[in-house]
């Protein structure tokens, strides 16, 4: 069974504070995702990665970065936090192809207050 | 870009009753469509998927959903729900020479016991 793990269920920060938020997949895939989830919006992707070391901008990816230097590992980075990143950040995960009938397997999220 | 458009934000229903959950989407070309579901406190989980072949799809726990190609739709459906129904659902579409997927807002369903 496919386990992605988030390394926070709650985070609380201060406006400006460099914010880094941890996800880790079991299952060797290749794929992995940012989303942030907000009332009414839905799940929005803000970075995505193919591979070590890849990544592509998803629909929101202003004042985030992201880092991926194992494929196991990828990192979401709040260079500077402001109240409006206050969210739920999801992470997830799939293998690779394109038309590939895999789906994206999802972390339990993590809610990033910032104050 | 594709979009994706849930009508309905929150949804009412007493047990028993039979839901149907729309879910439109505007892309040009061939995709890939899901419903996922998001029980509180737990993370999402895939419900159903159509790749290709027969519109109508059947997922987990009862529901089904159909790929009606020319209203661009793909509507949830369950004949009579449950109280353990309540969740959120969000309706997904991916290009199918893609990874990316595009969610629709989701929509909040309570079921009254």
């Amino acid at each position: 069974d496919v386990k992605v793990t988030q390394s926070s269920r709650y985070l609380v920060k201060r406006t400006g504070e460099k914010v880094f938020l941890e996800c880790v997949q079991d299952m060797d895939h290749e794929n992995m995702f940012w989303y942030r989830q907000d009332p009414g919006l839905g799940l929005r992707l803000i970075y995505f990665s193919y591979d070590v070391k890849m990544k592509e901008k998803g629909d929101i990816p202003e004042g985030y970065s992201v880092s991926r230097e194992k494929k196991e590992r990828f990192s979401l980075i709040l260079e500077s936090a402001s109240t409006n990143q206050t969210s739920m950040y999801l992470c997830a995960s799939s293998l690779r192809g394109e038309g590939s009938n895999q789906p994206q397997h999802f972390g339990d999220g993590t809610r990033l207050s910032i104050l | 870009a594709q979009s994706v458009s849930q009508h309905n934000h929150h949804v009412i229903l007493s047990e028993a009753a039979s839901l149907e959950l729309g879910c439109n989407y505007s892309y040009g070309g061939t995709v890939n469509l899901f419903w996922y579901v998001q029980y509180p406190g737990q993370h999402l989980q895939l419900l159903l998927k159509y790749f290709s072949g027969d519109p109508l799809v059947k997922g987990i726990k009862g529901f089904e959903a159909e790929f009606i190609k020319s209203k661009f739709s793909f509507n949830l459906r369950k004949p009579s729900v449950q109280w353990s129904d309540t969740a959120e659902y969000f309706c997904a579409v991916r290009p199918n020479a893609g990874n990316m997927l595009t969610f629709g807002g989701g929509t909040r369903l309570m079921v009254k016991p």
